[in-house]
């Protein structure tokens, strides 16, 4: 079965820094993975995809993600947190469900950015 | 190139009635997906539907359904509504076929009180 694993249900980081959200997937076949952004009253919004193209991936609004098969991780980066950031992260795997494909999201990491 | 429109955005209804929402997925968008997310369940998967046809559901009671129109449009209805229905539902659109890498495309959602 292929799932998604996001540690961290609430994490902070101040204006500037590096924001780091962890996830970590379960497959047995390679995946295809994807974090979404959730702002507040609104829909999810794809930030970057990995579909086995290249490993590191970069996103919008600066985001990127590499994805490590030695380490079933995908976690996503950005190297200076914006407070335009604050938002909700959603990482989420495709995976076979009934013979078609269902996408699968993770419990999600609340980003606080501080001043 | 339109979004995913849903409606309504926010409705108050009290336990024992029923809710109908619509979603009108991208054009050229044939599969539908519907998910619930409340602070304490996180984002759970419904149903998903492709040309009229229900292909993957969810751990939900059957008080909840949907459907899908010829025109890919879709509705979900639960019955018998009860306070834990309270959440947001989303409804995300995407492409399907060989080149689909499934990527989502949500709806801002409808928020449901049931007081």
């Amino acid at each position: 079965a292929q799932s998604v694993t996001q540690l961290g249900s609430h994490v902070s980081v101040s204006e500037g820094a590096l924001v780091l959200l962890r996830c970590n997937y379960s497959s047995s076949v390679p995946p295809y993975l994807f974090w979404y952004v959730q702002y507040p009253n609104q829909g999810l919004q794809l930030l970057l995809k990995y579909t086995s193209a290249a490993t590191l991936v970069k996103g919008i609004n600066g985001f990127e993600a590499e994805f490590k098969k030695s380490e079933t991780s995908f976690h996503l980066t950005k190297p200076s947190a914006h407070m335009s950031d604050a938002a909700e992260y959603f990482c989420a795997v495709r995976k076979n469900s009934g013979g078609y494909q269902k996408v699968t999201f993770g419990t999600g990491t609340k980003l606080q950015v501080i001043p | 190139k339109a979004g995913v429109t849903q409606t309504p955005r926010y409705l108050i209804k009290t336990r024992g009635q029923q809710v109908t929402l619509s979603c009108s997925p991208i054009s050229g968008h044939r599969s539908v997906s519907w998910y619930q997310q409340t602070p304490g369940q996180g984002l759970q998967f419904l149903f998903e539907y492709f040309s009229e046809t229900q292909r993957n559901k969810g751990n939900f009671p059957g008080r909840f359904s949907g459907r899908q129109f010829s025109n890919s449009r879709s509705e979900m209805n639960v019955s018998t509504l009860e306070l834990g229905d309270s959440a947001l539902y989303l409804c995300a659109s995407s492409r399907d076929g060989e080149t689909n890498t499934g990527e989502l495309f949500f709806g801002e959602g409808s928020r449901l009180t049931v007081l």
